[in-house]
């Protein structure tokens, strides 16, 4: 089974540009979720999604960040403008249901915001 | 978010120890508790989970033990290797998984 696929693996952009990340789940996983971590701590939850639907997104900071998922399948996170403090790891993982069926994370994409 | 706190931050022992990793919830509503674990550069990975309703589960040299009153679980690697050496995160879950903030194991030989 391939896994989570997520591209780039790493960024580097000044402060206030746009940056976006892409990621494709295991086929067949009808939840995503992307998750920022930032250097030295747990993964923190920014948006779930069930099918092409969102579940949770009260973490996602939405005057800059976005996120969407079409038809279902890949999803791409978005930011812009990118600020200093969102230097961290953005993971993705995918899952057949809720957490309980155990996630699947992707290597993630290193973001430095210089 | 409601919070996992997760302790020690970080942790040495020799090949051979037995590391143990404590996590400690607030949310009652919490019917899963999960630890992953992470190599740099990788994503966390899941190791083993248990629910509410068990006080102990074994995988390998893997134990979580569980304590529904007090809201605290820890995770016990018997016979810890050198290979053990990565971040381990706790988590609790309702609709997604809430993270503790990590623990670096450094198993040395």
């Amino acid at each position: 089974e391939a896994g989570v696929a997520q591209s780039p693996r790493y960024k580097i952009i000044e402060k206030r540009q746009s940056v976006a990340f892409w990621c494709n789940p295991i086929s067949g996983h009808a939840t995503l979720y992307w998750y920022q971590q930032i250097l030295g701590q747990g993964p923190k939850l920014l948006i779930q999604f069930q099918n092409n639907g969102v579940v949770d997104d009260s973490q996602l900071p939405k005057d800059r960040f976005s996120a969407e998922r079409l038809k279902g399948v890949d999803s791409t996170l978005k930011i812009q403008p990118a600020k200093l403090e969102d230097s961290a790891v953005y993971l993705c993982a995918s899952s057949t249901g809720g957490p309980s069926y155990g996630y699947t994370f992707g290597s993630g994409t290193r973001l430095t915001v210089v | 978010q409601q919070q996992v706190k997760q302790s020690p931050q970080s942790l040495i022992v020799q090949k051979g120890g037995i590391p143990i990793i404590n996590c400690a919830y607030e949310n009652t509503a919490f019917d899963y508790f999960p630890w992953y674990q992470q190599f740099p550069g990788k994503g966390p990975a899941l190791l083993i989970a248990i629910r509410p309703d068990v006080s102990e589960k074994k995988e390998g040299r893997f134990t979580i033990s569980f304590n529904k009153s007090a809201k605290q679980f820890s995770l016990h690697i018997m016979d810890s290797q050198p290979g053990d050496s990565a971040t381990y995160f706790c988590a609790g879950s309702g609709t997604a998984l809430i993270f503790g903030k990590g623990t670096t194991l450094s198993v040395s030989s």
